[in-house]
This record gives structure tokens, C-alpha cells and sequence, in this order.
């Protein structure tokens, strides 16, 4: 079966550092993503990774290590509007996407 | 840039009725995917168009849902008849190229609650 596992949930104060993990057991793999949603609101993309090693956008930064069959999310700076849940997602060529249960981070003044 | 567009944004329906929901993509974007998340689980994979064709529905559930995509611009999801365990948001995303290696763009969801 396919199945991706991450923390349900995770807290953190406003300023820190937090990392969210995922690994993943899927039939095919071509790339690992990361999802943020916000309460009633819509999953918007985060980031990308297909090959190993560390990849960054502002803030976020996502790792990639395929023969472990795990990444993560790394969220710097922490702010109050970081508190969402993040979805890791598996895209395996030629069929669709996998979502993981999702990380809900709470992040305290 | 309009966003994913869906329609309703809530809907209340009895056990045994049907329920239609839609969704409009990003203009341009021949990939269209449906999404469910149940009850605050993760996010179910149902359905794939490329344009008006169904490239991938492995992750509908059972016949009494219904997708189309006629003419390869919005897309319209169909329930019927509704059972409770239907109930939850349903997600239409949309990418241009396929989303494997790309950004997909996500509507707001219709959230359904079948009564």
C-alpha cells in the first residue's frame, strides 16, 4: 500500500526554529512536496523536492533524502501566521498523489 | 490572475440525495485533480482530467460518484445517492503541466454534510 507518516501535531514559539518530518512508503516516487492550509482555507504549495539535499525558499527550506525514503520541513523565524497544518505529498510518475495525514503546528506568542 | 474557483462552498443534503459540486480551474490549465479530505484525515487523491479526458480515477470511491469535464474547462462532481461516510471537503487543484514536478493550485473546497 502507499502510505505517508508525519506528527499530527507540533508546537513551537514565535521566533523559533521547527521541523516537520515525513516519510513515506509508496510504489514509485518522483518527488516529494509540502502543502500548507490554514483553517477553511486552501492547501497552497510550499515547496518541491525530487532530488536529495536541502532545498530553500525564504523562510521554509525542505530536505530530500530518497534512500531513506524521508524529508522534512523546516520552518524558520516562526510567526503567529505560520500556525496551519502542513501536508507532505508524494507524486509518483504516471499516477497520482499521495498526501500525507498532515501536521497541524501551533505556534505560541 | 482569478484562483481555482468552487461551487458551493457549503452544502447540506439528506442521505439519498444528489449533490453536484463544481469546480473552474485557473484559465489555461488543461490538469484539473479532485481532492477529498475526510474529517480532518489527509487529503484523498479521486480524480485526474487532462483536459476533458479522464487521465487517472483510481481514487474515486464507487460508482455513485460522477465526474465530467466537458469541453476541458470546469469540471463538475456528482454525488448520487449521498451516504453519511460522503461527508467532508472536497478539493479541485489545477496545474497547467502535470502537478508531479510543478505547483498544483488549490480551491477553496465545498465542504458537504450529509445528514
Amino acid at each position: 500500500g502507499q502510505s505517508l507518516e508525519q506528527p499530527s501535531e507540533v508546537t513551537a514559539v514565535e521566533g523559533a526554529i521547527v521541523q516537520i518530518n515525513c516519510t513515506y512508503q509508496t510504489s514509485g516516487f518522483y518527488g516529494l512536496s509540502w502543502y500548507q492550509q490554514h483553517d477553511g482555507g486552501a492547501p497552497t504549495f510550499l515547496s518541491y523536492n525530487a532530488l536529495d539535499g536541502l532545498e530553500e525558499t525564504g523562510r521554509f527550506s525542505s530536505f530530500l533524502s530518497r534512500s531513506d525514503s524521508y524529508g522534512y520541513l523546516l520552518l524558520q523565524e516562526l510567526q503567529m501566521k505560520d500556525s496551519a497544518s502542513y501536508f507532505c505529498a508524494v507524486s509518483r510518475y504516471g499516477q497520482n498523489f499521495v498526501f500525507g495525514p498532515g501536521t497541524r503546528l501551533s505556534v505560541l506568542p | 490572475e482569478a484562483g481555482v474557483t468552487q461551487f458551493p462552498s457549503h452544502s447540506v443534503i439528506e442521505k439519498g440525495q444528489t449533490v453536484t459540486l463544481r469546480c473552474d480551474p485557473i484559465s489555461g490549465h488543461d490538469n484539473l485533480y479532485w481532492y477529498r479530505r475526510v474529517m480532518g484525515k489527509e487529503i484523498k487523491f479521486l480524480l485526474h482530467f487532462v483536459k476533458e479526458s479522464k487521465q487517472d480515477e483510481s481514487g474515486m470511491p464507487n460508482n455513485r460518484f460522477l465526474a465530467e469535464r466537458t469541453g476541458g474547462t470546469y469540471s463538475t462532481l456528482k454525488v448520487q445517492p449521498a451516504e453519511l461516510e460522503d461527508s467532508g471537503v472536497y478539493f479541485c487543484a489545477s496545474s497547467q503541466e502535470w502537478a508531479g514536478n510543478n505547483e498544483q493550485f488549490f480551491g477553496p473546497g465545498t465542504r458537504l454534510t450529509v445528514l
